[in-house]
């Protein structure tokens, strides 16, 4: 049973406009909702997160919006850069004892020139 | 600091063969973990460890054993390999936290005939 669920599986967007990746969650016991950015050939890297505590958090371009009663949150991207083109993975944590990730299935983000 | 590092980088096994997966962290992390990554899947936890000489089960852990007799090293086996388990391997680690960032290797890719 898939506890995150992540679209769209793909994603092409016009260099300077805005990418927008959405995730749905089951478990309320989730509480903290990191999104991870992966370049081919590498490892996952955290890319930014949020608490259920506030609605939406902004790292430059990244915006992370967050419906607690939905049990939503999404990815925004603004002002979309090739070097954006990546996979990006949504995930939850909750209270287990090694805090462990469920991680939703991956957008592959391709930002054209 | 070399962060997260991962032996070998790219394997070829036959099936009912055996190996040995190694995960090295220099960072004093007391969490580790091992993913797989299948296209369409995301990650799913195969095995975490929380400290030296304990380890845990994930979401799909059959057909892996692992070991952690030292804090910086985690240990994946494949005791005998199937196909089904052909795959991109990858581990990371934590520091103890709340929230904690998890750090991820640069992967294994393994392939099963």
């Amino acid at each position: 049973q898939q506890q995150v669920k992540q679209s769209p599986q793909s994603l092409i967007v016009q260099k300077g406009g805005i990418s927008i990746i959405n995730c749905a969650y089951e478990n309320t016991a989730f509480d903290y909702f990191p999104w991870y950015q992966q370049f081919p050939g590498k490892g996952p890297a955290l890319l930014i997160a949020i608490r259920p505590d506030v609605s939406e958090k902004k790292e430059g371009r990244f915006t992370i919006s967050f419906n607690k009663s939905a049990k939503q949150f999404s990815l925004h991207i603004m002002d979309s850069q090739p070097g954006d083109s990546a996979t990006y993975f949504c995930a939850a944590t909750g209270t287990g004892s090694a805090r462990q990730l469920t991680f939703g299935s991956g957008t592959q983000l391709t930002v054209l020139p | 600091n070399a962060g997260v590092t991962q032996t070998p980088k790219f394997r070829v096994l036959k099936t009912g063969q055996s190996m040995t997966l190694l995960c090295a962290q220099d960072m004093n992390h007391e969490y580790m973990y091992w993913y797989r990554q299948d296209p369409g899947m995301g990650l799913r936890l195969i095995h975490y460890s929380v400290g030296e000489g304990t380890t845990a089960k994930g979401e799909v852990p059959d057909g892996y054993n692992v070991s952690r007799l030292k804090k910086q090293n985690f240990l994946l086996g494949l005791e005998s390999a199937a196909p089904s388990q052909t795959s991109v391997y990858f581990c990371a680690s934590s520091y103890l936290g709340s929230y904690n960032e998890q750090f991820f290797g640069p992967g294994t890719r393994l392939t099963v005939l």
